[in-house]
């Protein structure tokens, strides 16, 4: 596609339950990045993907969170056991490049924990 | 991970103003972006910065590298009401990942 999509674009969910985020990147980007950002605040960087292969996942949270990326393109975020407090945007970025590269963000996913 | 310093938080303006935001940073940077992001939506690349002392503009934006490598400022001219939105900053090394201020909320008063 043209830039990068996200779905769903918005998520209610009980509290306990899991949810899937999904992230389809633009065509060709290797490095693929997942943020989170509560109202109001800036991005919470969660972790990065070279290809399929997660170098940097220091920004998750909790082992609740966990995430993958298949074929060097779609990417999913799973949050198990949902808690209130991951209620926030979750936006996927990719880019050609990681080094310095110029990352696009898709609409993000806005997640809410009832 | 490593945050940048982005300031100000926030700026109220009237319609007309001019306003300028920077970031700093304790770690010399190889790259400075500038994002802009709209209410419900990603945010939007601006303008990218990737030599020291660069000067750039798009349209009423200009952006600066610093000389330093430790700062960038955006400016933007002759604000109007569709410039409101929180501006995001991010800056990277070489092999680090880009990290990004906390973001300035600008709100313009018509």
């Amino acid at each position: 596609g043209a830039g990068v999509s996200q779905s769903p674009s918005n998520k209610v969910t009980e509290k306990g339950k899991d949810v899937e985020l999904r992230c389809d990147p633009i065509s060709g980007h290797t490095a693929l990045y997942w943020y989170r950002q509560s109202l109001g605040q800036g991005l919470e960087f969660l972790i990065y993907f070279q290809g399929n292969s997660a170098p940097d996942k220091s920004g998750l949270p909790s082992d609740r969170f966990s995430a993958e990326r298949t074929g060097g393109s779609v990417s999913t975020l799973t949050i198990q056991r949902t808690q209130q407090e991951d209620s926030a945007v979750y936006l996927c970025a990719s880019s050609f490049l990681r080094q310095g590269g110029e990352q696009f963000f898709g609409p993000g996913t806005r997640l809410t924990v009832l | 991970g490593q945050q940048l310093n982005q300031s100000p938080q926030s700026m109220f303006i009237q319609e007309g103003e001019d306003v300028s935001m920077n970031c700093t940073s304790s770690s010399i940077f190889n790259t400075w972006l500038w994002y802009k992001q709209d209410p419900g939506e990603g945010p939007v690349l601006l303008i990218a910065l990737y030599k020291a002392g660069e000067l750039t503009s798009n349209g009423r934006l200009t952006a600066q590298f610093g000389i330093t490598r430790k700062d960038s400022f955006l400016n933007i001219s002759a604000s109007i009401p569709s410039d409101v939105g929180i501006y995001f900053c991010a800056g990277g090394y070489n092999n680090n990942d880009m990290r990004f201020g906390a973001g300035t909320r600008l709100t313009v008063k018509p």
